[in-house]
């Protein structure tokens, strides 16, 4: 089966700039995760979805957003980007909720000029 | 998990050699605990797991040991192979949180 597909793989956006991230999750997960990849701060957690509804939330500042569809499909927003917004952006889903074999996928590599 | 920094620890072996990678945790209150495999332009891949309750789990060609008392998760890999050669990142979570943690990473390379 298709495994967790995030789009696009790679994004240059300016300083200020809003960008929206996809992902979809394997079908029938219904939790998507999403984390953020840096080599200085590792993987982090920025929130995660179960059923459309935003269930846990990281230290991250407003700028960054998610919705959960009806599809299980999840995207992520980050507004008024910042160069420190650069990062490997990646999505996991699970079947359920409080889950943690996750399945990741291959990331959104976003950089901010 | 352990402190990120801009260097993730390296360990090299010999290919057939057995390869041990190590991991601290920080948070005492985890139970729960994933050691995931990331391979370069690829997101984190599981490898396995283990609940607080157990001190050690084993799978094809990996072990993972537990010991609460140090807060102190390994990692071994049997017969290291040239495909393993990759980023290994131990992950803690509690049953209460809905997040993973992860430590910052080693990056395992098998040598010829």
């Amino acid at each position: 089966k298709a495994g967790v597909t995030q789009t696009p793989r790679y994004l240059i956006k300016t300083r200020g700039q809003q960008v929206t991230l996809s992902c979809s999750p394997i079908s029938g997960h219904r939790s998507v995760s999403w984390y953020q990849q840096t080599p200085g701060q590792g993987l982090q957690f920025l929130f995660e979805y179960f059923s459309e509804t935003q269930r846990n939330k990281g230290n991250f500042p407003g700028r960054f957003s998610g919705r959960q569809f009806s599809n299980s499909r999840s995207e992520m927003n980050v507004s008024t980007l910042e160069l420190g917004d650069s990062a490997l952006y990646l999505c996991a889903s699970s079947l359920v909720a409080n889950n943690y074999g996750y399945t990741f996928g291959s990331g959104t590599r976003l950089t901010v000029v | 998990g352990e402190s990120v920094g801009l260097h993730l620890p390296t360990l090299s072996v010999q290919e057939g050699d057995n390869s041990i990678i190590n991991c601290a945790y920080s948070n005492s209150a985890s139970d729960y605990f994933i050691w995931y495999k990331q391979e370069s332009g690829k997101g984190p891949q599981f490898i396995i797991d283990i609940r607080s309750n157990m001190d050690k789990r084993q799978g094809q060609r990996v072990t993972v040991l537990l010991n609460k008392t140090v807060k102190h998760l390994s990692l071994q890999i049997a017969a290291t192979q040239p495909g393993d050669s990759a980023v290994y990142f131990c992950a803690e979570a509690t049953g209460s949180a809905r997040q993973l943690t992860f430590g910052s990473g080693t990056q395992l390379t098998v040598l010829p």
